[in-house]
């Protein structure tokens, strides 16, 4: 049983520039979390994505967006890339049962912008 | 809103020796706690949750946490710490419905003397 997979594992950009993760949910999960952790801190809440939709949002400019598929793997887009957008950006897949269930999270993609 | 703090930012204890992690949350209604733990490199990984029922939760690599609401925390302890649980511990607090309002602390980083 496969658990939540991301891609690319590191990834190096420059500023203005733009970038996609990849993120393959966990066997039987519906729902996809994506977080940045920056260093030092703890993970903060971007978005949450269920049905294809953007189902809840944290504190994060436009610049964040992002998309899921009909197989429930998702993506995340940065435009506009800002040195403070280097952190380890990470996945986490869920079931969607209307009630707190258990997040698993991904390695992470860890984003460099110089 | 809800918050997490973790109060030690850092600890050292001596292998084979007793470890308690603090964390202390804020929350409106009744929380649903978890602690996860990351390795250098690595994603979270769930260590234990807190849902309701008994408020001494077991969890994997030995670990457990008492849920005090009193107190309003859930520290998590381990009887007889192990060199490989060196790591970054982080406590999270987040409500009934759905993932999407899941806030993290900082972190405490436990280093492990031999």
């Amino acid at each position: 049983d496969a658990g939540v997979t991301q891609s690319p594992t590191h990834l190096i950009k420059t500023r203005g520039q733009q970038v996609t993760l990849r993120c393959s949910p966990k066997s039987g999960h519906d729902t996809v979390s994506w977080y940045q952790q920056a260093l030092g801190q703890g993970p903060q809440f971007i978005f949450q994505y269920y049905e294809e939709e953007e189902r809840q949002r944290g504190n994060f400019p436009d610049r964040f967006s992002g998309h899921q598929f009909p197989n429930y793997s998702s993506e995340l887009n940065v435009n506009a890339l800002l040195l403070g957008d280097s952190a380890l950006y990470l996945c986490a897949s869920s079931l969607a049962t209307g009630y707190q269930e258990t997040q698993y999270f991904g390695p992470g993609t860890r984003l460099l912008v110089l | 809103a809800q918050s997490v703090t973790q109060p030690d930012i850092h600890i050292t204890v001596s292998e084979g020796a007793s470890l308690e992690l603090r964390c202390n949350y804020s929350y409106g209604a009744t929380p649903y706690l978890f602690w996860y733990v990351q390795s250098p490199g690595q994603g979270l990984q769930l260590l234990l949750k807190y849902f309701s029922g008994d408020t001494l939760v077991q969890g994997i690599k030995g670990f457990e946490a008492e849920f005090k609401r009193s107190q309003s925390s859930f520290n998590l302890r381990k009887p007889s710490v192990h060199w490989s649980d060196a790591a970054e511990y982080f406590c999270a607090v987040g409500g009934p419905y759905n993932n999407n309002d899941m806030r993290f602390g900082a972190g405490t980083r436990l280093t492990v003397k031999p």
